[in-house]
């Protein structure tokens, strides 16, 4: 079973508006949480990494929430622009791993003009 | 900036061809990492070696091997490929293991097996 779900598995969203992606997770014990972006046909590109005492944090229109209690995080897109459409993708990291990162499925997202 | 080049963006093979994907980081990274992403399935760990010479199997690693004789580089080898392993694969790398390893990844390498 997957410890880290993502939803909604995909989104329409008009230019210019705001969206929330979510990330639940139960893995444990927890480390960090990142939000990656993927291009269609790229690589995964870090957008943020939180610890589990940050509670938010911002890459230029993205920001990251993380709430450690009850393991949820979400990734809010401001404004949003056709270069946005991509998959966003959760990542846990758990403390006693160095090495082992727990990837959720991704949120796939599609701006429309 | 962290660069993690991989040797083919697409890459046609035929069943039963023996397969090197390699992967190259500039960074100076202690670990680097192979998986294969699927629709529906997410990324998942093939193989990570922490070290030269040293590997360690990730969740799927029947099918594959791997090398890494230079710190740099890091190879997925396929003995034998099979149509089952057509997938997209994606390399990464990251500085130690630690409380922020973040992992760097490479562009892909779209694998069909014919």
């Amino acid at each position: 079973k997957n410890q880290v779900e993502q939803s909604p598995q995909s989104l329409i969203i008009l230019e210019g508006k705001n969206c929330t992606l979510q990330c639940n997770y139960t893995v444990s014990p927890f480390s960090n949480l990142r939000w990656y972006k993927q291009d269609t046909g790229r690589g995964p590109v870090s957008l943020t990494i939180m610890t589990f005492s940050e509670n938010t944090k911002s890459n230029g229109r993205y920001t990251a929430t993380l709430d450690a209690d009850t393991k949820q995080s979400s990734l809010h897109i401001t404004a949003s622009q056709l270069s946005d459409s991509a998959s966003y993708i959760c990542v846990v990291s758990l403390s006693n791993s160095g090495y082992a990162l727990n990837f959720g499925k991704g949120t796939s997202l599609l701006v429309t003009p | 900036d962290v660069k993690v080049t991989q040797s083919s963006r697409y890459l046609v093979k035929r069943t039963g061809e023996k397969v090197f994907l390699e992967c190259v980081q500039d960074m100076d990274h202690e670990n680097m990492f192979w998986y294969r992403q699927d629709p529906g399935l997410g990324l998942r760990l093939i193989y990570f070696s922490y070290d030269v010479k040293m590997k360690e199997k990730g969740d799927i690693p029947e099918g594959y091997s791997v090398s890494r004789e230079k710190k740099e580089r890091f190879s997925l080898i396929l003995e034998s490929a099979s149509t089952n392993q057509t997938s997209m694969y994606l390399c990464a790398s990251s500085l130690s293991a630690g409380f922020y390893n973040e992992q760097f990844f490479g562009p892909g390498t779209r694998l069909t097996v014919l």
